[in-house]
């Protein structure tokens, strides 16, 4: 069972349009990650949320941690060709390491 | 900033050799260094956790004798993978995390081929 369960696992939409990734878990973290990786790279950090409640915006993409710590979300609007890639979220709990979940692959096509 | 690099970038390799994967912190110390692996389509699991100057901790299923893990300085850690086989194919990837704070940053991954 993973720790953290995100959904969609795949996810093929058009040029334009908006889209939402989930992150769930029944346990709380202190803080938690959400990366983008493309094939045959690492993961690259889009954005850390520490507060619950808290929304952090990178352009395109909104980020949301859940108030009690133990979800996540990514918003994407107006989804481009360049967001195709593998989403994985990462939450660390308390003087634990961090896990990630099974990741949703986003294609948008032109 | 936050940049961390891994040496090879991919690797071929006979089956018994052993094969040497560096992790390095280019431009911050990180006394915690992690190792994971991915098999294709799948998402990173977390072999390793390597603490500079002690013995790593290794994640259930995770043989510590075949996956040697050596973080001899606060830029650096190694991961040895003894006795290489077929099934041990798979990207590895490292991170570090900088001291006191909550975010890691990812290596490049290593490819692992092994003939």
């Amino acid at each position: 069972t993973q720790l953290l369960e995100q959904s969609p696992q795949f996810l093929s939409i058009q040029e334009g349009e908006n889209l939402t990734v989930y992150c769930n878990s029944s346990s709380v973290f202190s803080s938690l990650q959400w990366y983008r990786q493309e094939p045959g790279e690492g993961p690259v950090l889009l954005v850390t949320v520490v507060t619950g409640g808290e929304v952090k915006k990178l352009k395109r993409l909104t980020f949301q941690f859940g108030d009690a710590r133990k979800d996540s979300s990514l918003h994407i609007t107006a989804a481009q060709p360049g967001d195709t890639g593998l989403y994985l979220c990462a939450g660390r709990r308390y003087l634990d390491d961090m896990r990630f979940g099974a990741g949703t692959r986003l294609t948008v096509k032109p | 900033g936050a940049v961390v690099s891994q040496h090879p970038s991919w690797v071929i390799c006979k089956s018994g050799t052993s094969v040497k994967i560096e992790c390095r912190s280019l431009d911050f110390q990180a006394t915690t260094m992690f190792w994971y692996r991915q098999f294709p389509k799948q998402s990173l699991m977390l072999m390793a956790t390597s603490n500079e100057g002690s013995k790593a901790t290794y994640e259930q299923g995770v043989e510590k004798d075949k996956f040697l893990i050596n973080h001899a300085s606060l830029t650096l850690s190694t991961l040895t993978v003894t006795s290489a086989h077929p099934e041990d194919s798979s990207f590895y990837i490292c991170s570090a995390r900088l001291t006191g704070q909550e975010t890691q940053y990812f290596g490049p991954g290593t490819r692992l081929l092994v003939l």
